[in-house]
Order: structure tokens, then C-alpha cells, then sequence
């Protein structure tokens, strides 16, 4: 297992603006999920992207994975207040998943 | 589906007391976790269940923290005497699969140590 590495750490937009958040991560992996966690609460599983995926979309989330440069990147589309929380990526397909500090997103009414 | 269950939410005790914390897996999910999360920090896995057996408790601080799971269903984690820097919430996950798909977390229990 291994611990992705966000970026950036911190993102403040006005409601409606795209969010664009990075992942990067060291050793070859099986896959790569995304979660979010909302003040106060667990985290909730957003996204899985598997190692021979590009890009895949979930309502209004689009992610990539570039395997050759070990990074992953999570896009909220028109972002609402709703939205504010903090993104973390998790790179495996192992038994364990390590988490980094992840991206705090602000999205400002 | 239920999710996973934690009790208590917010515990709050003074140095060198105890503490435990339960955890009620979705029903069916083989794997369990223990995170530990700092405010500010991502989740800091503490020890792994495989059913009732232990997978990986490297990051475990044995000389004051214990988990068990009974019968490959519920989880306490205890702390036992708790420190200062113990105050973080303590984040119970479940996975119906072991090394494969999404962890389902539960909302977490919030320490504070006095």
C-alpha cells in the first residue's frame, strides 16, 4: 500500500467554478479511489478508476488517471456550497488503504 | 443497507483514563479498519480485521491502545491510559471484500483528552 499525495492542499472558488484537485503517488497501483469528507462526518467513497481506466465520470465528477506519471486528478463540475469538504485519494488495490491530508475545498456561495 | 454504526460520538475524559469505542460493520463485510484522524490530517490506519483475525496492526501503539473483534462482527478499540495527543476522532471502516472495492466509513467518534 501507499499514500497518495494531494494537491493542493487547500482550494477556495465561488459557487458554480470547476474544481480541479491532484493525486500523485509513487508505485504502479491496481486502482485509485477518491472519497470525500464532509466537517464532522466519515468519509464517503466517491469514485474508483482502475489501473487500465483514462477517465471516468460520475455525475458531475470527472476523474483521469495517467499511469505513466502516477497521478490522478478529481474535477467537480459546477460546484455548489454543498460541495465544501475535504478530497482525499487513496492509490492500491491492496488490503490497506493509506490516506494523505488531502485537498480542503472551499466553495463560497 | 444499514452502514456502519459507531458509538459513542464524543467522549471526552482527563489524562490517564480510559476509553473504548464499538464499532458495527455492515452486515456481510468481512474487513474492518480502525483509523485515528488528527484534526487537520488525513486518517491514520491503526489496525486491519480480516474477520475475527488481525491483518496489519504495525501503526498500533500497543502499550496503550488494544482492539479486538468478536466473533468477525463487532469492534472495540480501546485506549488505556490515554494522552493528550490521543484527542482525534477514531474512524471505523468495512469492506465487503478483502484488498478489493470502496471502505464504507462510519461517522466517527470524537476524543478529547483533558
Amino acid at each position: 500500500s501507499q499514500q497518495g499525495e494531494e494537491d493542493p492542499q487547500a482550494l477556495s472558488i465561488q459557487e458554480g467554478e470547476n474544481a480541479t484537485m491532484n493525486c500523485s503517488y509513487k508505485t504502479s497501483i491496481n486502482n485509485l479511489q477518491w472519497y470525500r469528507q464532509n466537517s464532522g462526518r466519515g468519509l464517503v467513497h466517491l469514485i474508483l478508476i482502475r489501473s487500465n481506466e483514462r477517465e471516468k465520470h460520475s455525475g458531475r465528477l470527472r476523474v483521469t488517471l495517467d499511469t505513466s506519471k502516477k497521478s490522478s486528478s478529481l474535477l467537480i463540475t459546477a460546484s455548489r456550497a454543498a460541495d465544501t469538504a475535504s478530497y482525499f485519494c487513496a492509490p492500491g488495490g491492496s488490503e490497506k488503504l493509506v490516506f494523505g491530508k488531502g485537498t480542503k475545498l472551499t466553495v463560497n456561495p | 443497507e444499514a452502514g456502519v454504526a459507531q458509538s459513542p460520538r464524543y467522549k471526552i475524559i482527563e489524562k490517564r483514563q480510559s476509553v473504548a469505542f464499538w464499532c458495527n460493520p455492515i452486515s456481510g463485510h468481512a474487513t474492518l479498519y480502525w483509523y485515528q484522524q488528527i484534526l487537520g490530517q488525513g486518517p491514520k490506519l491503526l489496525i486491519q480485521f480480516q474477520n475475527n483475525g488481525v491483518v496489519d496492526d504495525s501503526q498500533l501503539p500497543k502499550d496503550r491502545f488494544s482492539a479486538e473483534r468478536l466473533k468477525g462482527v463487532d469492534s472495540t478499540l480501546k485506549i488505556q491510559p490515554a494522552k493528550l495527543e490521543d484527542s482525534a476522532v477514531y474512524l471505523c471502516a468495512s469492506r465487503r471484500l478483502a484488498g478489493a472495492g470502496e471502505l464504507f466509513f462510519g461517522e466517527g467518534s470524537r476524543l478529547t483528552v483533558l
